[in-house]
């Protein structure tokens, strides 16, 4: 029974290049949230997605960040243009439709800007 | 949500049981207490939950006062494997809803010694 799975779990990227995250969440689940936690920092939620619909993006920052959670595929988080202060931890959280318990989380995928 | 007010660190001697509490005064009635930890560069790990009773599972219990405006995660025998920075949440459970979404604070670091 495999969890949530993000790739990849390492990414650098150049000043300016961009960045996309990828979450595969558990089966049968169909909501998706996106976390960020930067060095030292706590988890800040960023986007909160169900196949095909954002539902909630108030922690997304105004510009260079999207996300999607298309009906076939994975979710994705897109970084254009990264710059220094991207590098952080992005962490992907999945649940059911209809859940009484928690989230799952993936291992998350940290990303170094260069 | 209801915010929640949390020790930053605790000491925990190794095999002896730690309890770590949480207040959260302003809980609404439809607003269930959630705790999860994050194990260092890990995603965070759902733990347990509860509304108004007590509850156990394999990794803890939960302790809720009668006035819901305090609660206890306790693990019965701590490891050093436990050693992790463990979030208290309060949210309502019910999916689907805009800003249903967990919101971590800083939580408490959890120090299990041997």
């Amino acid at each position: 029974n495999a969890g949530v799975m993000q790739n990849p779990r390492h990414l650098v990227r150049r000043r300016g290049q961009e960045a996309r995250l990828r979450c595969s969440p558990m089966k049968g689940h169909s909501h998706v949230y996106w976390y960020r936690q930067l060095p030292e920092e706590g988890l800040k939620f960023m986007v909160y997605l169900q196949k095909e619909n954002i539902i909630d993006e108030s922690g997304m920052p105004k510009e260079r960040f999207s996300a999607e959670f298309p009906k076939e595929g994975p979710s994705i988080l897109r970084i254009q243009q990264v710059v220094r202060g991207d590098s952080a931890a992005y962490f992907c959280a999945s649940s059911p439709q209809m859940q009484g318990g928690g989230y799952t989380f993936g291992s998350g995928t940290r990303l170094t800007v260069v | 949500d209801a915010k929640t007010t949390q020790p930053t660190s605790m000491d925990c001697a190794e095999g002896r049981a730690a309890n770590l509490p949480c207040n959260h005064s302003t809980i609404s009635g439809n607003e269930y207490v959630y705790w999860y930890r994050q194990i260092h560069s890990q995603g965070p790990q759902y733990i347990i939950h509860g509304l108004k009773n007590n509850e156990t599972n394999e990794m803890a219990s939960l302790i809720i006062t009668e006035d819901r405006k305090s609660s206890t995660l306790i693990l019965p025998h701590a490891t050093l494997r436990d050693t992790a920075v463990y979030y208290c949440i309060v949210r309502v459970s019910l999916l689907g809803e805009y800003g249903n979404k967990l919101v971590f604070g800083a939580g408490t670091i959890l120090r299990v010694k041997s």
